[in-house]
């Protein structure tokens, strides 16, 4: 398996622009994350989605960010308009639950990020 | 709430020497804890899991942690450092199941010749 694939891996833009990232997870994974990285907040997981529906979106940190889950190979992550403040590395992850305790559903598998910068 | 303290932000060893990256955590009942490591330009990747039963876990690349839960402390420990182990370290804690992982800080480490 190519592991989970994000594009693009970095996006420069213009504050007020439409701004969307995509994720392609590992197949069979049936749990997918977005987390945002930055210097002063660290790691933080925006939303989830498991079998593609998402779960918990209290991550989001407005109205501006939306994310679908068309199907189970398929995720974006869109900003409109987007803000300075944006700037952050984008990280998709997936991951699936083997079953009972204990499970494999939070062991995940990160893509390797999309950097955005939004001038 | 669960929370995850990286007290280390930054941290230089000489390769050949002994590490140890310190990780606290705050979590109501038995936690699920993680070590993963970012290299530059990377996602994170697991190191190693502790989830239950012997508490000294064995991960990849010749990391250890131990979970010392008087403590609430799962530090990471690798006896002889290697240049290529420069990179970032995130410990995790997640109530199990499908439930939010929470991230801490991350640990930088530099390895110098």
């Amino acid at each position: 398996d190519a592991g989970v694939i994000q594009s693009p891996r970095h996006e420069v833009t213009e504050m007020g622009q439409e701004v969307t990232l995509r994720c392609k997870p590992i197949s069979g994974h049936d749990y997918l994350f977005w987390y945002r990285q930055t210097m002063m907040r660290g790691l933080e997981l925006l939303i989830y989605f498991n079998n593609n529906v998402p779960i918990d979106d209290s991550g989001m940190p407005e109205d501006r960010f939306s994310a679908k889950m068309p199907n189970a190979s398929f995720s974006t992550l869109k900003i409109q308009p987007s803000e300075p403040r944006d700037s952050a590395v984008y990280f998709c992850a997936s991951s699936f639950e083997v079953g009972q305790r204990p499970s494999g559903a939070n062991v995940l598998t990160f893509g390797a990020g999309s950097r955005l910068t939004v001038l | 709430a669960q929370s995850v303290t990286q007290p280390d932000i930054h941290i230089t060893v000489s390769e050949g020497a002994s590490l140890e990256l310190r990780c606290n955590y705050s979590y109501g009942a038995t936690p699920y804890l993680f070590w993963y490591v970012q290299s530059p330009g990377q996602g994170l990747q697991l190191l190693l899991k502790y989830f239950s039963g012997d508490t000294l876990v064995q991960g990849i690349k010749g990391f250890e942690a131990e979970f010392k839960r008087s403590q609430s402390s799962f530090n990471l420990r690798k006896p002889s450092v290697h240049w290529s182990d420069a990179a970032e370290y995130f410990c995790a804690v997640g109530p199990g199941g499908y439930q939010k992982v929470t991230f801490g800080i991350g640990t930088k480490l530099q390895v110098i010749p």
